[in-house]
């Protein structure tokens, strides 16, 4: 069945610092790929996405780029800040099955960026 | 507000009751998911909604557990004897359309402990 995994947590960054949270896959057809964010005491929120290979999602500074031949979506920021503190979820949506309107998360990985 | 709405945000209870818990999606949407949050385990489907069709139950962990949504807009997931291991965050999302470009929204989730 299908799958996520991302980077086990957590990770904690001083502001301004590099961000780079792995995500790999496994689907048996052709996935459309998230990530989501949550922050403290909020529901998870869209952060960004791709709907088929080599398309880049970008939002609030993150870029993920959808890595077909490597299975991956990994999410990048070249500068955090501490308002991005949250939990990440990487997730997939299998467009090829009988279930395409489900998500399916990964972990989560909590990111901690001190001043 | 106009977000996804859920009720109550947090709940204890002693083994062996039973809970019922509340999403109030936000207005016009036809989808609506059920999604449980354990600590190291991310968010695991359990049951989908879409308009007047048969939901989706296959994520339910067991016949204790139920859904129903009426009216095509509030649901109401409830757990019956209830268990320790049903301790979690219940997340509901709902969504305009079905999943291939579209985002899931999100409540704040109900957290539900059982002693």
């Amino acid at each position: 069945g299908d799958s996520v995994t991302q980077m086990e947590g957590p990770v904690t960054l001083s502001e301004e610092a590099f961000l780079t949270i792995n995500c790999t896959y496994t689907a048996t057809g052709y996935p459309s790929l998230f990530w989501y964010v949550q922050y403290p005491g909020e529901g998870l929120q869209l952060l960004l996405k791709a709907t088929k290979a080599d398309d880049k999602g970008s939002n609030k500074g993150f870029e993920a780029t959808y890595r077909k031949e490597t299975t991956s979506f990994h999410l990048e920021k070249g500068s955090v800040q501490v308002s991005d503190s949250a939990v990440y979820f990487c997730a997939l949506s299998d467009r090829s099955g009988g279930s395409n309107y489900k998500l399916t998360f990964g972990k989560g990985t909590l990111l901690t960026v001190n001043p | 507000g106009a977000g996804v709405s859920q009720s109550p945000s947090n709940k204890v209870t002693e083994k062996g009751k039973d809970v019922e818990l509340r999403c109030d999606p936000i207005s016009g949407h036809t989808a609506l998911y059920w999604y449980r949050q354990s600590l190291g385990q991310g968010l695991e489907f359990l049951i989908y909604f879409q308009g007047n069709s048969a939901p989706d139950k296959s994520g339910l962990p067991s016949d204790r557990f139920s859904a129903e949504r009426t009216g095509g807009s509030v649901s109401t997931l409830t757990i019956q004897r209830t268990q320790q291991e049903d301790s979690a965050v219940y997340l509901c999302a709902s969504s305009p359309q079905t999943l291939n470009t579209g985002e899931l929204f999100f409540g704040e989730g109900s957290r539900l402990t059982v002693l």
